[in-house]
């Protein structure tokens, strides 16, 4: 079955430069979120669109943006790199809600981000 | 504030036996959980998820349980195996809220 995409798998940037994100749902999932997670520690939630629109959003920096397409791929751009956003950057998708109302998320491989 | 807990950061289990992973949360308008796998550079897979008007969900050797007036869950693995060998997170979301919020982990390892 078809899974969450993400590109590049791994990027280096230096500090103060910026960093684009790409990440490509399951085929007729309809929402994207993004996730960091930092060494050791638990993924936190960014940000998340549904149809295109954003739908909630978390502890995501101002220097961050993020848009859904057309298309339902999502991009996640990264302006004034610092350190500390070295990370993992998960991308997730999920479907229309099932007779419960639940929607499961299912995780890209990540981009390691690391800033120097 | 950690909404979601995961008190034990590491497990280890002889293979066979069975494992269980426990986690609690604090927020009581959580009302969907689920348990996703991880392996080193890869990203979470989903293992389980229950819904707050169930107390157990089974799906082949892996059956979570939840006790809400504990706010508590769990998630049994029998019989463990090798490949079961991985950090396992407990997450929890707000049906409508979408974002799901993670438990710190658990490294489960299943020794031969």
């Amino acid at each position: 079955a078809a899974g969450v995409i993400q590109s590049p798998r791994h990027l280096i940037k230096e500090k103060r430069e910026t960093a684009t994100l790409k990440c490509y749902p399951i085929p007729r999932h309809d929402t994207v979120y993004w996730y960091q997670q930092g060494p050791g520690q638990d993924p936190q939630f960014l940000i998340s669109f549904y149809e295109k629109m954003q739908s909630d959003k978390g502890s995501i920096p101002d220097r961050f943006s993020a848009q859904q397409f057309s298309d339902y791929h999502s991009e996640l751009n990264m302006s004034s790199l610092e350190l500390g956003d070295s990370a993992l950057y998960f991308c997730a998708s999920s479907g229309p809600s099932d007779a419960l109302g639940t929607e499961t998320q299912y995780f890209g491989p990540g981009t390691r981000l690391l800033v120097l | 504030d950690q909404q979601v807990k995961q008190n034990s950061p590491s497990l280890s289990v002889q293979e066979g036996r069975i494992s269980i992973l426990n986690c609690d949360y604090t927020n009581s308008m959580f009302d969907y959980f689920l348990w996703y796998k991880k392996y080193p550079a890869e990203g979470p897979t989903f293992l389980i998820s229950i819904s707050s008007i169930k107390d157990k969900n089974e799906d082949g050797r892996f059956t979570v349980f939840l006790n809400k007036s504990a706010k508590h869950l769990s998630l049994h693995i029998v019989p463990s195996q090798p490949g079961d060998s991985a950090v396992y997170f407990c997450a929890a979301s707000i049906q409508g809220a979408q974002k799901l919020v993670f438990g710190q982990g658990t490294r489960l390892t299943i020794n031969p």
